[in-house]
């Protein structure tokens, strides 16, 4: 079974700062990945789908990397805006021969002005 | 405007009523998805549908039902709702010809059980 974990849990950074978020993945047989973004008490956003033949997906200052092999993907955040501060969700798409999603915890990140 | 619509938003009602949340997308997706969402628990799949007439399992489905009678349209339904069920559901739907694809998200209906 799919176990997502994302690492750090929560991440408090002051304004401008680039950051890493993690999200890895126990069973490498994935087809895409997608992050979200979810303000408190609101709905998921999606910021970007990596395909598995893909290991970069750029969207204006984030950029997702997926290394399947090894079961990680990244999202980088550049320089990091107060408007930021949510929670961000990772979920690697189904593996063959099963039609569940499952999703990380997510990493809680707060941009401090 | 492609989207998931869910409604009510907000519920709250007695336990053991009986209550249907419903959902419905307008992007011709054949995969639509129940989740629920729990502080510390993170979202959890309740139930999925691959197309019209077939439904499966996630991984808490105790205590639901659901249905796929049209493409458009996956009601999630409790048919004796406990406290333990108060929680924040969303609905999902994504395009799955060859695989899955990108999933997009309904606004959430907040349920309390009292």
């Amino acid at each position: 079974k799919q176990e997502v974990t994302q690492i750090p849990a929560a991440l408090s950074v002051p304004e401008g700062e680039n950051l890493v978020l993690n999200c890895s993945f126990t069973d490498s047989a994935i087809y895409n990945l997608q992050w979200f973004r979810q303000d408190p008490g609101k709905g998921l956003t999606s910021l970007l789908l990596i395909q598995s033949s893909q290991r970069e997906q750029t969207s204006g200052r984030l950029n997702a990397s997926l290394d399947k092999s090894s079961g990680r993907s990244t999202l980088y955040i550049a320089a990091s805006q107060p408007g930021d501060s949510a929670t961000y969700l990772c979920a690697p798409s189904p593996t063959s021969g099963t039609y569940k999603y499952i999703f990380g915890t997510g990493t809680r990140l707060k941009v401090l002005a | 405007e492609a989207q998931v619509t869910q409604n009510p938003r907000y519920l709250i009602t007695v336990t053991g009523k009986k209550l249907t949340v419903t959902c419905s997308q307008n992007m011709n997706h054949e995969y639509m998805s129940w989740y629920r969402q729990d502080p510390g628990l993170g979202l959890r799949q309740i139930y999925y549908s691959m197309n019209v007439e077939v439904t499966d399992k996630g991984d808490v489905p105790e205590g639901y039902k659901v249905s796929r009678k049209e493409k458009r349209n996956f009601p999630l339904i409790l048919e004796s709702p406990s406290p333990n069920q108060t929680s924040l559901y969303f609905c999902a739907s994504s395009p799955q010809t060859t695989g899955p694809y990108e999933q997009y998200f309904g606004p959430g209906t907040r349920l309390t059980v009292t």
